[in-house]
């Protein structure tokens, strides 16, 4: 069972533009959020996290939104940038399992047009 | 101060074969957890372990695989006779702390099963 999931597989943009990706996750467990960037024949990067406390979490062009309501949350990337074309995880985890596993989206793969 | 080392980077197993993929953490980091990311797919959680110890193998299929992280030298994931359906990109990643929230990925081992 896809206990987090990322529904757009792609997603293209202009560079300068703002970068909208999403995640939807049904776990109510879930207390602890992250986004991982991901290169070609590369390990996923961490880019940014947030914890269930919080709403929103900002670091330089990278924020990401927490809607636990609505069990969502969003990567926002302004301006977008060329080198900004990855894959781009989303992974949640939680007290439940002592935070020691990461459940992961499918990806969704970001093109950032010059 | 290298990152998660992981090798072969590549690896090639007729079906029956076995398998065996190698972790070395970050220096430091006792804590190791394996990923598994088939085709089209995100990271799927296999198995958290410290030193000589299996903490979490809730990700482990029954049967062919095992893994163990010694006192000494990397982590291994042992794969035995292995199949079409075990092609996939292994990752491993390393934490300083249990429940640390920032894993480092290493840059995996792509298995492919001919």
């Amino acid at each position: 069972d896809q206990q987090v999931k990322q529904n757009s597989p792609s997603l293209s943009v202009q560079e300068g533009r703002i970068s909208i990706l999403n995640c939807d996750y049904t776990n109510s467990m879930f207390d602890y959020f992250l986004w991982y960037k991901k290169y070609p024949a590369e390990g996923p990067t961490f880019l940014i996290s947030i914890s269930s406390i919080k709403d929103k979490n900002e670091d330089g062009r990278f924020t990401v939104f927490l809607n636990k309501s609505a069990k969502h949350l969003s990567l926002h990337i302004v301006p977008s940038q060329p080198g900004d074309s990855a894959v781009y995880f989303c992974a949640a985890t939680g007290k439940g399992n002592n935070f020691n596993k990461f459940y992961f989206g499918s990806g969704t793969k970001l093109n950032v047009k010059p | 101060n290298a990152g998660v080392m992981q090798n072969p980077r590549h690896l090639v197993r007729r079906r029956g074969q076995e398998a065996r993929l190698r972790c070395s953490p970050m220096k430091g980091h006792s804590h190791v957890y394996w990923y598994r990311q088939l085709p089209e797919e995100g990271l799927k959680f296999m198995v958290y372990l410290q030193k000589e110890n299996i903490i979490d193998e809730s990700g482990m299929p029954k049967e062919r695989f095992s893994a163990e992280f010694p006192k000494e030298g990397p982590s291994i994931l042992r794969i035995q006779q292995v199949v079409r359906g075990d092609s996939a990109a292994y990752f491993c990643a390393s934490s300083l702390m249990a429940g640390n929230t920032e894993a480092f990925f290493g840059q995996g081992t792509r298995l492919t099963v001919v």
